[in-house]
């Protein structure tokens, strides 16, 4: 089965502190994994997918096969990321997205 | 480019009677859309995905007969909850998939979300 696990319901931060959002998933094959992003009142977005190999916002996320993760990364975080962070995984057939439950992250001055 | 709307917004309706969501990819044709739920603080359960033209295949547990879903053209898909019921009460949100897109690392647009409030 499909599944995607975020540990932390809530991260709270201050400002310039690094930050790291846990993400690990199940799956037997090999997935495409997805960090999606929900700022206050606004719709799902897209922040990063681990074949870009990008950082967007200075968030970067690398696949670790092994340990089958995928944790989000930022080295100093800014009071404009504090958001609802949602992994998301998509197996080899191309189906829809699976969500895992989201963090919530909090970033204080 | 690539926004998708959803309509209406919020809706109150009366236990027994049945509400349509309209889903509508704006500035691009969608061949597949996709139909989540997520109750409050909790995360986004998928529902079923539609592919225009074809019928909607659903997740196992969800009711094909109460949550019905038209995808009658490249930019619109509506679902429709028969009978509704209190526990029907939740945002419905929807996403899509650009036609033409092939890798499987697409990604999925997604609408703001409608909140069905069932009385």
């Amino acid at each position: 089965a499909q599944r995607v696990t975020q540990p932390e319901k809530l991260l709270s931060v201050f400002k310039g502190a690094p930050v790291e959002l846990k993400c690990n998933y199940s799956y037997s094959g090999s997935p495409e994994l997805f960090w999606y992003v929900q700022y206050s009142r606004q719709r799902l977005q897209l922040l990063l997918r681990h074949i870009s190999r990008e950082s967007i916002k200075g968030f970067t996320a690398d696949l670790n096969k092994g340990e089958t993760s995928f944790h989000l990364k930022k080295p100093f975080a800014q009071e404009e990321d504090s958001a609802m962070y949602y992994c998301a995984l998509r197996n080899q057939a191309g189906t829809a997205l699976i969500f895992g439950k989201g963090t919530t992250l909090s970033v204080s001055s | 480019g690539a926004v998708v709307s959803q309509h209406p917004s919020w809706v109150i309706c009366k236990s027994g009677t049945s509400v349509k969501i309209e889903c509508r990819s704006l500035d691009f044709q969608a061949t597949t859309m996709f139909w989540y739920r997520q109750f409050p603080k909790q995360s986004l359960m998928l529902m079923a995905t539609s592919n225009e033209g074809s019928k909607a295949t659903y997740e196992q547990g969800v009711e094909k007969d109460k949550f019905l879903i038209n995808h009658a053209s490249l930019t619109l898909s509506t679902l429709t909850v028969t009978s509704a019921h209190p526990e029907d009460s939740s945002f419905y949100i929807c996403s899509a998939r650009k036609t033409g897109t092939t890798s499987f690392s697409y990604e999925q647009y997604f609408g703001p979300g409608t909140r069905l409030t069932v009385t």
